[in-house]
């Protein structure tokens, strides 16, 4: 399975926009990006996904770097409520496993 | 709603009990999957299955052992629990089939305690 390299940890201002980077050089030509999130005592949550264009939809954005070599998942406006651990994985089209990485934990202040 | 259910929430047993971890989803996936979660080591893939009767070791299965005899329940056995299986249980499923275009869900997680 192509492995994700994640920062360990970020911190945010709520309100401002939030860049969680993620690495993935050894990418293959059908695998999907995917991000989850875990909250605090919760179990993942699906957030978004993409293959090569960059995606949108009411929770965030995904950048798809053009080599696909790396991605960004973008909160627009982060508040207190996105503090939690953010994964990035990568999904073969036909693949049943999904294998999580350490993650990110994203702190916000106020 | 959705929806993939974990039996119970929270669990304590004893060292050397057999002990049955149960998940049930209600949207109609092939795949169904168990993780543990242990602080500083992420969520770690025990098992997963693509069909009833069919299983398929993930990167941590030894100790445990699952069973799916129906398509919506898939259950992790913890055959003589241990100490060391501790932990935060979470189960998960998706649709089988191009999953690279689909997400999975999750359900709300087993602490289980072994003393």
């Amino acid at each position: 399975d192509a492995k994700t390299t994640q920062p360990n940890s970020m911190e945010s201002n709520e309100e401002e926009p939030v860049h969680l980077p993620c690495n993935h050089s050894t990418i293959s030509g059908t695998d999907y990006i995917h991000w989850y999130r875990q909250l605090p005592s919760q179990g993942p949550e699906y957030v978004i996904h993409g293959l090569t264009s960059n995606v949108n939809n009411r929770m965030a954005s995904l950048a798809i770097a053009e080599d696909r070599k790396s991605s960004t998942l973008i909160l627009h406006r982060a508040t207190l409520r996105d503090a939690a651990v953010y994964y990035c994985i990568l999904r073969g089209e036909y693949g049943n496993k999904l294998v999580f990485g350490a993650g990110t934990i994203l702190r916000v202040k106020s | 709603d959705v929806k993939v259910t974990q039996s119970s929430r929270y669990l304590v047993k004893r060292t050397g009990e057999k002990v049955f971890l149960e998940c049930v989803q209600d949207m109609d996936h092939e795949n169904m999957f168990w993780y543990r979660q242990d602080p500083g080591l992420g969520l770690r893939l025990i098992y997963f299955s693509y069909d009833v009767k069919m299983k398929e070791k993930g990167d941590i299965p030894e100790g445990y052992s699952v069973s799916r005899e129906k398509k919506e329940r898939f259950s992790l056995i913890l055959e003589s629990a241990s100490t060391n299986q501790t932990s935060m249980y979470l189960c998960a499923s998706s649709f089988f089939g191009r999953v690279g275009n689909t997400e999975a869900f999750f359900g709300q997680g087993t602490r289980l305690t072994v003393v």
